[in-house]
């Protein structure tokens, strides 16, 4: 079956640790996104790419970085420098530029 | 700034019908999107408008004005299982990938 996952769905870290969450899509997307959803708030885009190779900074990049070297994939690394890493984290990716966004079941980051 | 404005919380009764309400002031407008996500879960595209009136998916319904900045969300013959939270979410760039801005989401509970 195709779709977008996300690994791992908890993960636990200790402050001052960078972490890289992964996001796998088989689904032959072109663009790929990273949200950021606190609790009773919204989505908020952290990065995106359209191709391999580039990628852009979203609303809320700063503490953040990411890679996009194969089609399929493209990992967030949460840096010590993001103040309040603890989050739920959403990949997702699309076909085209109005295409609906297909998302993963998500990452739940604790840092304590 | 962006922003969308939608009810936090609406309840309705089994087999009924609802409208969530969504309103967005944005730099820019380029279609108006409906996502569903049950609780910790992953968010799943319900429909989108890009020309003003009334798109019919099913059970559901979505409507756009753009000269009121204006959008709803309608849910017809209520089931608990629609019981979730429901984003809407405009994109605001037309350059890039399919960026959307969300709002931050109607809790909607479904009782019997």
């Amino acid at each position: 079956d195709g779709g977008i996952t996300q690994s791992p769905k908890y993960l636990f870290r200790k402050e001052g640790q960078n972490v890289t969450l992964s996001c796998e899509q088989n689904l032959n997307h072109d663009a790929m996104y990273w949200y950021r959803q606190d609790p009773g708030q919204g989505l908020r885009l952290i990065y995106y790419s359209q191709i391999v190779n580039d990628f852009q900074k979203g609303d809320i990049a700063e503490g953040y970085s990411v890679s996009r070297e194969k089609k399929e994939s493209f990992p967030l690394t949460v840096t010590s420098a993001q103040k309040n890493p603890t989050a739920f984290y959403l990949c997702a990716s699309s076909m085209g530029n109005n295409s609906p966004l297909h998302f993963g079941n998500g990452t739940r980051l604790t840092v304590t | 700034g962006q922003s969308l404005e939608q009810p936090s919380e609406v309840t309705a009764v089994e087999g009924a019908i609802v409208q969530i309400n969504c309103t967005y002031q944005t730099s820019g407008f380029y279609g108006l999107s409906w996502y569903q996500q049950h609780d910790g879960g992953a968010p799943t595209f319900l429909s989108y408008n890009a020309l003003d009136g009334l798109e019919e998916t099913g059970r559901f319904s979505s409507f756009l004005s753009r000269s009121d900045s204006y959008g709803y969300l309608l849910l017809q013959e209520l089931q608990m299982k629609d019981s979730a939270s429901y984003f809407c979410a405009v994109r605001v760039d037309q350059t890039g990938a399919n960026n959307l801005f969300f709002g931050t989401g109607t809790r909607l509970t479904v009782i019997p």
